[in-house]
């Protein structure tokens, strides 16, 4: 079955500090999506980024960076010199394509605290 | 461009009572989903559309909740005699089927039940 861990509940940094969440996946599709989306204080979902199951290029987007291998099933989500406005809750999360309404499947997210 | 909207924003009722909840979905989206995001956890998948059909609902989605998209554009949720348990943050998310952010799911604020 399909299932998302992320296994730090919460990070705590001073800023500036560069801090990674990890995120491993499990899935018996050949194909499927990966997600990272952040939730701050005021509760909405903002996506951050998609990646395809048959594209493990890493992608770098400012201070974030994702880290992606097949190998051991893992999304990794690098923050590079966090700021205090990085403090949210991060969740990973997977879609199979094999599955045709796509749904998300959830981690239960890493509360990343970010000290000035 | 607006994004996806819920409304409202947060709901306090007494048990027993129905709710409904309401989803505008980013407008030339034909896809749209219902989660419910408990404390601590992550979102749930509860249903979704595509257009005016409802196409799946979870096992989480008891005799109680009702999802309606008549025209395929916003999508109304009911809860009917509300539990304690129902006390929840409820997700709204919206997609398309084409383009080049296919299948990304991009989340409304959220309506915060609370049951007394």
């Amino acid at each position: 079955a399909q299932k998302v861990t992320q296994a730090q509940t919460e990070i705590s940094v001073v800023e500036k500090e560069d801090v990674t969440l990890d995120c491993v996946y499990e899935t018996r599709d050949t194909t499927y999506y990966l997600f990272w989306y952040k939730q701050p204080p005021s509760g909405e979902l903002v996506f951050l980024i998609r990646r395809n199951s048959f594209d493990e290029q890493n992608e770098i987007s400012g201070r974030y960076s994702w880290n992606f291998q097949k190998s051991t099933s893992s999304f990794n989500f690098t923050i590079t010199a966090s700021q205090v406005v990085d403090s949210a809750v991060y969740f990973c999360a997977l879609s199979e394509v094999g599955d045709s309404s796509y749904k998300l499947i959830f981690g239960s997210g890493t509360r990343l605290l970010v000290r000035p | 461009d607006t994004g996806v909207s819920q409304d409202p924003r947060h709901k306090i009722t007494k048990r027993g009572q129905n709710v409904t909840f309401r989803c505008d979905p980013i407008s030339e989206h034909n896809r749209l989903y219902w989660y419910r995001q408990t404390l601590g956890q992550g979102p749930e998948f509860l249903t979704y559309f595509q257009n005016e059909a409802q196409l799946e609902k979870s096992r989480l989605l008891s005799d109680r909740f009702s999802a309606e998209r008549p025209k395929g554009s916003f999508s109304t949720l009911e809860i009917q005699r509300t539990e304690q348990g129902d006390s929840a943050m409820y997700l709204c998310a919206s997609t398309s089927t084409s383009g080049s952010s296919a299948d990304t799911q991009y989340f409304g604020p959220g309506t915060r039940l609370t049951v007394l």
